[in-house]
């Protein structure tokens, strides 16, 4: 069956610019995450959606980031005057209920020029 | 927030077995034991999972030390298609992080023809 995709790939941005990465879960898949890794280190948890909700957004680093999940399922993570330091691949995950094994994405990789 | 330890490398032969170790000794109770392997330009696979008991699955084994302050992922026969970075994470399965993984910096496992 179809896996958890994420689109684009690849996204490359000026400094100061508005993004928007998105992620569509395994259907039925009730919890949603994000993460955010850098070069060489483990993913680092962003924010976590039950059904429409976000039951967890505690990892957000400040209030330039922000993700929805309006319907359920498809979600979008939404960075706004974009910094150098947000470079980095940009992690979805789901699972069927929260607290199980996640199925993760490809991931969308972020360059900020 | 609780971490997670493990050695950066390791190398072994193939048809040979890894013992990947993994110090959480700050884990608290309600919190599961994840491991997960990342080949380059992927996201994350999941491994296997424990809380208190030993696990077996077709990939791997885990063993989990009495005090759950340390474990170890067990490749019994290590092929070259094992060669990947091995995450250990905690899941939290109560309070308001519930569902959230939190991952070590990894070992990055390198297998020998």
């Amino acid at each position: 069956g179809a896996g958890v995709s994420q689109t684009p790939s690849n996204k490359v941005t000026e400094k100061g610019k508005y993004v928007e990465l998105r992620c569509d879960p395994i259907s039925g898949h009730t919890a949603l995450y994000w993460y955010r890794q850098s070069l060489g280190q483990g993913p680092e948890f962003l924010i976590y959606f039950q059904g429409t909700g976000a039951a967890d957004d505690s990892g957000l680093p400040n209030d330039r980031f922000f993700a929805v999940r309006p319907e359920g399922s498809v979600s979008t993570l939404k960075i706004q005057r974009t910094e150098r330091g947000d470079s980095a691949v940009y992690l979805c995950a789901s699972s069927p209920v929260g607290a199980s094994r996640q199925f993760f994405g490809p991931g969308t990789r972020l360059t900020v020029l | 927030d609780a971490k997670t330890t493990q050695p950066n490398s390791m190398e072994s032969n193939e048809e040979e077995p890894v013992h990947l170790p993994c110090n959480h000794s700050t884990i608290s109770g309600t919190d599961y034991i994840h491991w997960y392997r990342q080949l380059p330009s992927q996201g994350p696979e999941y491994v296997i999972h424990g809380l208190t008991s030993n696990v077996n699955n077709r990939m791997a084994s885990l063993a989990i030390a009495e005090d759950r302050k340390s474990s170890t992922l067990i490749l019994h026969r290590a092929t070259l298609r094992d060669a990947a970075v091995y995450y250990c994470s905690r899941l939290n399965a109560g309070g308001t992080s519930y569902g959230k993984l939190t991952f070590g910096q990894g070992t990055i496992l390198t297998v020998h023809p």
